[in-house]
């Protein structure tokens, strides 16, 4: 089945730092990607669409110079919290379609990003 | 925008009794629905989902839901549960043409052996 592989699974950095996230479809191709953020005991909140080739499309109330998107290849979207402070701890996740056959949106396992 | 509801966030019961896990939408337009299942320590994987044809719809493990267009509902049902379907369970919705899922709050499943 699609496999999408997030890195890393887990981050504790100080805050005021920048911090990475890979979101990677191993065995098809994504022209679009997702990133949520879960809360816990919460529901998946859509942050905002990655488009292959362009520009993000932001959700209301997201900020886009904080969570900066980039999606350079087919297979590839990264997620920057930049300057990242405590309130911007929680669980991301990103999931992708495959851009050849119509179906649900496959998940990553997430990362858990902690700012101290 | 749509959006999704789930009642009953925690949801106990034992081995071979029956599950059911409401899901409401509100939207005006065509949707697809989905049932997502994530077991502890692990990602979200699609239970299953319905885009058009049959209302009832049937998925993995045992699982099937009922799309009831004049209720906005998408019910999860599975008759005899068992230990190892304690996960979080969300339904998710979008409309068609539009791949922005919206998700549900999601039931907190537990099934004592």
């Amino acid at each position: 089945g699609a496999v999408v592989s997030q890195h890393p699974s887990w981050v504790i950095c100080k805050s005021g730092t920048s911090v990475k996230i890979e979101c990677r479809s191993l065995d098809f191709q994504a022209t679009t990607m997702f990133w949520y953020r879960q809360f816990p005991k919460q529901s998946l909140m859509l942050m905002a669409t990655s488009n292959e080739g362009s520009k993000a499309t932001y959700e209301q109330g997201v900020e886009k110079d904080k969570f900066l998107i980039n999606h350079a290849s087919l297979t590839l979207s990264t997620l920057t919290v930049t300057s990242a402070h405590p309130e911007d701890s929680s669980f991301y996740i990103c999931s992708a379609n495959d851009r050849l056959v119509e179906g649900p949106q496959h998940f990553g396992d997430g990362t858990r990003l902690s700012i101290l | 925008a749509q959006s999704v509801s789930q009642h009953n966030h925690h949801v106990i019961l034992s081995e071979a009794a029956s599950l059911e896990l409401g899901c409401n939408y509100s939207y005006g337009g065509t949707v697809n629905l989905f049932w997502y299942v994530q077991y502890p320590g692990q990602h979200l994987q699609l239970l299953l989902k319905y885009f058009s044809g049959d209302p009832l719809v049937k998925g993995i493990k045992g699982f099937e839901a009922e799309f009831i267009k004049s209720k906005f509902s998408f019910n999860l049902r599975k008759p005899s549960v068992q230990w190892s379907d304690t996960a979080e369970y969300f339904c998710a919705v979008n409309a068609v043409g539009n791949n922005r899922l919206a998700f549900g709050k999601g039931n907190q499943v537990v099934v004592i052996p």
